[in-house]
């Protein structure tokens, strides 16, 4: 079974600029989760998606991410403009329904100088 | 969702049993106890869940007592290839299917030879 792809690896930008991450889930796995991870931390759910549809996007900040998930398969991140604090990892997740475990993607580590 | 507490840190030797503790006093009748491991700069990986009383798999043993406020995660003859972040979890499915938890900060395990 193919894993949770994930693009680029690294990226870095200067502040203000734009970026985008991809984000191609396991097959037929329902559920689609995207993390940030700053350094020494835990992962933050930043947004939950359910087939196409956002179930939880409360801790997205808003004004300057967006994500979307077309015809329920990948998904793809946006920050504009990128802050110095935006630096992290970004890792993706899967599941299928009523699943317990997450299968993770290896994550795009940004650095925002 | 209820918040987990875990050991900051722990130091093990190789060939020892490693048992981590987590409290959860706050949880739900519906919530799921599930563990995950996460490597340097990969994503994290699933262990186990578990409800209530005893699970074990390939990779460890989960103990969860009656009153379900705590749990113990247990790696039996670790490696130094154990040497990884432990997170606890306990969340729920939700309406949506989609398993809903936090990550806390986890416990760094750091296996001696």
């Amino acid at each position: 079974e193919a894993g949770v792809a994930q693009s680029p690896r690294y990226k870095i930008i200067e502040k203000r600029q734009s970026v985008a991450f991809w984000c191609n889930p396991i097959s037929g796995h329902a559920t689609l989760y995207w993390y940030q991870q700053i350094l020494g931390q835990g992962p933050k759910l930043l947004i939950q998606f359910q087939n196409n549809g956002v179930v939880d996007d409360s801790q997205l900040p808003k004004d300057r991410f967006s994500a979307e998930r077309l015809k329920g398969v990948d998904s793809t991140l946006k920050i504009q403009p990128a802050k110095l604090e935006d630096s992290a990892v970004y890792l993706c997740a899967s599941s299928p329904r009523q699943s317990y475990g997450y299968t993770f993607g290896s994550g795009t580590r940004l650095t925002v100088v | 969702l209820a918040k987990t507490t875990q050991p900051i840190s722990m130091d093990s030797y190789e060939g020892q049993e490693v048992n981590i503790t987590c409290s959860h006093n706050n949880i739900a009748t519906n919530d799921y106890i599930t563990w995950y491991q996460q490597f340097p700069s990969q994503g994290p990986r699933f262990i186990i869940q578990g409800y209530k009383t005893k699970v074990t798999n390939e990779v460890a043993s989960l103990f969860i007592p009656a009153d379900r406020k705590s749990s113990t995660l247990s790696l039996p003859r670790v490696s130094l290839s154990d040497t990884a972040v432990y997170y606890c979890l306990v969340g729920d499915f939700g309406n949506t299917g989609g398993f809903k938890t936090i990550f806390g900060a986890g416990t760094r395990l750091f296996v001696k030879a």
